[in-house]
């Protein structure tokens, strides 16, 4: 079992709906990431929480510490929003999930 | 203020060779980390330095490795290239463990 957990996998949505990518992890954090890659690599860090919720435009993104769960949401999705959303927390090291591709189509 | 630079972007290899990739970190950001990105296993952390010494290292071979310069500047090094090598590779930079930005990474093919 991976200890970083994504769901789910691939995700198709309307422009305009509302978005809600999960991330499970097992181990112990001291922060975690919700990364943003488009196609041809570039990776943006979106969010770095280590407790309750951060907010930036249309994206939220929120931490349970107790539950080792995370969540980022995507308000009024647009086709620029199509891209991979990775969760990557911060252990030992740093550790990844597999990413969710998200498409938005207009 | 100028982003994380790679250099090369893109490079092919056969398998044998050596290659060293080259990172520059945002000014004034002091940690660069390494990671691997395949098809196959996504992303992974290689290593992380931080005013010159490795601080974290990831579960790679001993072909895998890195050095910091005094400016931060960031150079890895994988020898005896395999075709499983080929990948994305990434660095980012951060200030005192924030927030990371990353660069645009450099595809290396090995052949």
């Amino acid at each position: 079992k991976n200890e970083v957990e994504q769901s789910p996998q691939n995700l198709t949505a309307q422009e305009g709906e509302f978005i809600t990518i999960n991330c499970s992890y097992s181990v112990g954090i001291s922060a975690l990431h919700w990364l943003q890659q488009h196609p041809g690599g570039g990776i943006v860090s979106l969010f770095m929480l280590s407790s309750g919720k951060k907010k930036h435009g249309r994206l939220i993104a929120t931490i349970n510490i107790q539950e080792k769960h995370s969540s980022l949401h995507i308000t009024a999705s647009h086709p620029r929003d199509s891209a991979v959303y990775i969760c990557a927390v911060i252990s030992d090291d740093m550790r990844f999930g597999a990413g969710t591709r998200l498409t938005v189509k207009p | 203020k100028a982003g994380v630079t790679q250099t090369p972007r893109y490079l092919i290899k056969t398998r044998g060779q050596q290659v060293t990739l080259s990172c520059s970190p945002i000014s004034g950001h002091r940690s660069v980390s390494w990671y691997q990105q395949t098809p196959g296993q996504g992303l992974q952390f290689l290593f992380e330095y931080f005013s010159e010494t490795q601080r974290n290292k990831g579960n790679f071979p001993g072909r895998f490795s890195g050095r910091q310069f005094s400016n931060s500047r960031s150079e890895m090094n994988v020898s005896t290239l395999e075709l499983g090598d080929s990948a994305l590779y990434l660095c980012a930079s951060s200030y005192k463990g924030h927030e990371q930005y990353f660069g645009p990474g450099t595809r290396l093919t090995v052949t």
